[in-house]
This record gives C-alpha cells, structure tokens and sequence, in this order.
C-alpha cells in the first residue's frame, strides 16, 4: 500500500539554524500539506500546495517557513532561524481529494 | 474558520466494551469529517471517515454517526481490543482546504 515517507525521523538544530524537513508523498496524489504538533497538543495546519504553488497557509506558517517541490518527488519544508517553540512533530500529507494521508512525522527539537 | 472540539479528553474501558467519541465543530460550510488514529511516535492514520451527505458509516468495529443539523458527529468502536488504545483525533475539513483538528481524545483499553 503507498505511504507518505518523511526524513529525517529526528532532527535536532541549534537555535538560529535553518533546517529542511523532506517528504516524498504518495505518487498519484496531487495536494500537498504540512501540518506540526507541539508535544501533547493537537495537529495543527501549517500550509497547502497545489500545482507548485501555496494554495493555503496558517497564520503559523509566517516568513521563517517556506515550502517546495524541488523535483517530482519530493516536497520540503524549510525552517529558517529556528527557535526553541519551532520544536515539535511535522507532519507531512498528500491527498488526491479530500482523504488526506500522513507520514510518519519528523521531530524537530531546537536546542 | 472552522473550530472543533472533542469529548472525552481521556477514556478508559474494559475489553470488548463499546467506546464513543464526540466531536463538535462550527462552520456549516464544513463538508467532510475524517477520525485518526495516533499510536505513540507515529503519525495520525485514517480509521473512518463520513461526508456531509451520509448520516452513518460503518467499517467493522468502527462506526462514524453524522448530525449535520446539530453540527455534531461521533465515533464507535465496538468489542474493543488492546491494540485500540492510542488518541483518536477527529478532524473537519476547512473550505475544503486543510483540517481543522480536536484536541484529541486518549483511549485506554483494559485487558
């Protein structure tokens, strides 16, 4: 069955850093998203992708964060200048219509 | 945008009792209602999802029930196992753009 796939697992960054977060999702599928949960809490939107452009962002995803697709697999999300509440899980998800389907997630801990 | 909250926070049963789960959101507009699972370090998994069209859904166990009028919708899993012990996330859809997510509800089965 396809998944979404996520590298790294775990990252850990010093705080000012930049760090990219990879997603490859699943092939056919033509939405894209990322989503991030601070430990305990609930998932929270971070943005969506649709034909190599943002079609939607969360009051979250401000300008230290950015988004691509770098090549037809691939979908990353950058994190610049990263700060100490930037740790958390990111999830990845792609969907070909409304069903959305998660990676794994990359836990992100600045330091 | 849309809001949703979830009830109970935490529940425990014993094995092969039924758990329900409830969610509320706000935005009528809201069209389509996917429940997660999230098992400990992984990412959220689709168990059951219901459109705005169906008042009832039903895959195994697992039954999702509707009321649009009311804006409310619940999850049922029945004969409930060891292996269902995980947070159930219920989710609507925003403008058919992103989810909007509870907070989540922590379900602890007892052998």
């Amino acid at each position: 069955e396809p998944e979404v796939t996520q590298t790294p697992s775990h990252q850990v960054t010093q705080m000012g850093q930049e760090v990219i977060l990879r997603c490859v999702p699943i092939s056919n599928h033509l939405y894209f998203y990322w989503y991030r949960q601070i430990l305990g809490q609930k998932v929270e939107f971070l943005v969506s992708f649709y034909n190599n452009e943002i079609s939607e962002k969360s009051e979250i995803f401000d300008d230290q964060f950015s988004v691509e697709r770098p090549d037809g697999s691939n979908f990353t999300l950058k994190i610049r200048s990263t700060k100490l509440e930037d740790s958390a899980m990111y999830f990845c998800a792609s969907s070909e219509g409304d069903t959305q389907y998660f990676g794994p997630g990359t836990r992100l801990t600045v330091l | 945008g849309e809001n949703v909250e979830q009830h109970p926070s935490t529940l425990s049963v014993q094995e092969g009792d039924s758990a329900v789960i409830k969610c509320t959101y706000s935005d009528s507009a809201s069209n389509y209602f996917p429940w997660y699972k999230q098992e400990l370090g992984k990412g959220p998994q689709l168990i059951i999802d219901i459109r705005s069209n169906v008042g009832e859904k039903k895959d195994q166990r697992i039954a999702v029930t509707l009321n649009k009028t009311a804006k409310h919708f619940s999850l049922h899993i029945t004969e409930t196992q060891p292996e269902d012990s995980a947070v159930y996330f219920c989710a609507a859809d925003n403008y058919g753009q992103n989810f909007v997510f509870g907070p989540g509800t922590r379900l602890s089965v007892l052998p």
